[in-house]
């Protein structure tokens, strides 16, 4: 129940293109859900975050759809950028345990 | 604001001896830091979790005895790898969070290498 599941493993966009990463959840609890991006080598950075009081959460070019019922999530990247390369991993946690539950990540490749 | 900074970004060292890695919050105070490792091509796997002046709680199958925490102040925590093993050689990654139940922050990472 606490697992978060993430998909694609990995996804491969032409430039200009639309990115689309799926993550689902089982505990109801979970309030907070973060995107973060990773470039290899480094450390993660947060991209976008969504609580469920709301549906969507746009910042750029960087959407996150969120479906309470379905329990379900989704990072969209617009317009996707070669600079977009890295490995996204999306989380959840409740205001209660601030422990993230992480998925397993997904390698974006932009191609040029 | 919110930046994490670790030191070293990497080390390598002989099988036996022990490594202190920092993690420092540089523009806020964080009561609650964490310890992270990452193996290749997968997900972060919490370590341990630290609050300032207080023992660090540690996530199942991590031994406390060889992963030494400490968190002195509330932009500082340590981590030690005692008498260091080839099988411990990772990306170690620390975070901060501000207060219970919001953003962590992460730091650049340590890559260790034990020969």
């Amino acid at each position: 129940q606490q697992q978060v599941k993430q998909s694609p493993q990995s996804l491969i966009v032409q430039k200009g293109g639309i990115s689309i990463i799926n993550c689902a959840y089982e505990n109801t609890a979970f309030d907070y859900f973060p995107w973060y991006q990773q470039f290899p080598g480094k450390g993660p950075a947060l991209l976008i975050a969504i609580r469920p009081d709301v549906s969507e959460k746009k910042e750029g070019r960087f959407t996150i759809s969120f479906n309470k019922s379905a329990k379900q999530f989704s990072l969209h990247i617009m317009d996707s950028q070669p600079g977009d390369s890295a490995t996204y991993f999306c989380a959840a946690s409740t205001r209660s345990n601030y422990q993230l539950i992480w998925g397993a990540g997904t390698k974006l490749i932009i191609k040029p | 604001g919110a930046v994490v900074s670790q030191h070293p970004s990497w080390v390598i060292c002989k099988s036996g001896t022990s490594v202190k890695i920092e993690c420092r919050s540089l523009d806020f105070q964080a009561t609650t830091m964490f310890w992270y490792r990452q193996f290749p091509k997968q997900s972060l796997m919490l370590m341990a979790t630290s609050n300032e002046g207080s023992k660090a709680t540690y996530e199942q199958g991590v031994e406390k005895d060889k992963f030494l925490i400490n968190h002195a102040s509330l932009t500082l925590s340590t981590l030690t790898v005692t008498s260091a093993h080839p099988e411990d050689s990772s990306f170690y990654i620390c975070s901060a969070q501000r207060g219970t139940g919001e953003t962590q922050y992460f730091g650049p990472g340590t890559r260790l290498l034990v020969l």
